[in-house]
């Protein structure tokens, strides 16, 4: 059972260009979540989806930065017009089921190995 | 929200023991996680703890005091593919399960 898959592994872009980050969650998983890890920091929540619908963009930048996961194919992270600033990790991660209540119970994260952005 | 705290790097000899600090604060509790992820790699998980005490797996072993707000990760006999940055972590709230992560400790294994 392949793991979760991220493409491409390495993205460099110039100031202003479109970057798109793929990602396929494991095989029977339908929630993914996006979090971006800037240098020295910590990983940051940005975006949880379900198919077809994003369902928390509490963490996404307002501008510029978009997320779907359509009902074939990768979920895509998109941030346009990117900036220096872009620059970092952006790991997915994907999960059976979300999360519950206070209990043994539990639903594991299980993430991808990441898109490194450059940004030139 | 939540707010989360460790150390920033600690460093310990092959076989030693090596206990990493997690203290958190949030609004509700819905357990806390570790993970580890070597440099340049994805973060693997490594435990689950909702209960107060001790939860141990082999090597690795992770407390929790729900009344402090306080966690640990226990590794012993320390190998030098150990080390790696050690991320604490909280989910945001109940059914949606959004990870808010610390800024993770650095682990240095030396022989």
């Amino acid at each position: 059972n392949a793991g979760v898959m991220q493409n491409p592994r390495h993205l460099v872009r110039r100031r202003g260009q479109e970057a798109r980050l793929r990602c396929s969650p494991m095989k029977g998983h339908s929630h993914v979540y996006w979090y971006r890890q800037l240098p020295e920091e910590g990983l940051k929540f940005m975006v949880y989806l379900q198919k077809e619908n994003i369902i928390d963009e509490s963490g996404m930048p307002k501008e510029r930065f978009s997320a779907e996961f359509p009902k074939e194919g990768p979920s895509i992270l998109r941030i346009q017009q990117v900036v220096r600033g872009d620059s970092a990790a952006y790991f997915c991660a994907s999960s059976l089921l979300p999360g519950r209540g206070a209990t043994k119970y539990y639903n594991e994260q299980f993430f991808g190995p990441g898109t490194r952005l450059t940004v030139l | 929200g939540q707010n989360i705290d460790q150390p920033t790097e600690m460093t310990a000899t092959e076989g030693a023991i090596v206990q990493i600090n997690c203290t958190y604060q949030t609004s509700g509790f819905n357990g806390l996680f570790w993970y580890q992820q070597h440099a340049g790699e994805a973060p693997t998980f490594l435990s689950y703890n909702v209960l107060d005490g001790l939860e141990e797996k082999g090597r690795f072993s992770s407390f929790l005091s729900r009344s402090k707000g306080y966690s640990y990760l226990l590794l012993k006999e320390l190998q030098m593919k150990d080390s790696a940055s050690y991320l604490c972590a909280v989910p945001r709230n109940t059914g949606f399960q959004k990870l808010v992560f610390g800024t993770g400790t650095r682990l240095l294994v030396s022989p």
